[in-house]
């Protein structure tokens, strides 16, 4: 069975602090990976999806890497600020358009 | 577009009682998967779509779940009779095609009494 894991399940940093989530999974002959954010009560948002091909995507303040063969993938972001409080999700794909396998997230707290 | 939409966004019921929960994908959209986000265990997929076939349920707890598509703009999960466990957000999800990004409704919050 795949499983994904996510730490640390909670974060708690100052604003302006640039941080790193992680994301390990068990088996690396994904397909794809992708970074969800959740605020509390609300739906997910797609941050980042990352193809088996790339190591890495881009979007504003945020920078995915992604490490088949170790089984790793990092979500960094830079200069954190209270907006980014949300629970972030990493999801793996093992096949073109089949379900994703979650972590249970990490919990970020950016402190003003 | 107004993205994955799902209704209700809240039910609260009594153990017996059926509910019906209904996902509205985004237009163009051939996948469509429907997730169960409990505390404890966290999203597990329950069953998905592709072309308004399912293709795998095994996420399905029992048989008093079930999903239909009976068409691409359209789908419901009913449980039948449900039970306190039951209780946890459903999400529904869509995508356009392979290794696509999957766009998020809004959850539906369900509560059995």
């Amino acid at each position: 069975k795949q499983e994904v894991t996510q730490i640390p399940a909670a974060l708690s940093v100052p604003e302006g602090e640039n941080l790193v989530l992680n994301c390990s999974f068990t088996d690396s002959a994904i397909y794809n990976l992708q970074w969800f954010r959740q605020d509390p009560g609300k739906g997910l948002t797609s941050l980042l999806l990352i193809q088996s091909s790339q190591r890495e995507q881009t979007s504003g303040r945020l920078n995915a890497s992604l490490d088949k063969s170790s089984g790793r993938s990092t979500l960094y972001i830079a200069a954190s600020q209270p907006g980014d409080s949300a629970t972030y999700l990493c999801a793996v794909g093992y096949s073109g358009n089949t379900p994703l396998v979650f972590g249970k997230g990490t919990r970020l707290s950016v402190i003003a | 577009d107004a993205g994955v939409i799902q209704s209700p966004r809240h039910e609260v019921t009594e153990m017996g009682q059926e509910v019906t929960l209904r996902c509205k994908p985004i237009s163009g959209h051939n996948s469509l998967f429907w997730y169960r986000q409990t505390m404890m265990r966290g999203l597990e997929l329950l069953i998905y779509f592709n072309n308004n076939v399912p293709i795998d349920d095994s996420g399905m707890p029992e048989d008093r779940f079930s999903a239909k598509m009976p068409n691409a703009s359209f789908s419901t999960l009913k449980i039948q009779p449900s039970e306190p466990r039951d209780s946890a957000v459903y999400f529904c999800a869509s995508s356009l095609g392979e290794g696509d990004t999957q766009y998020f409704g809004p959850g539906t919050r369900l509560t059995v009494l």
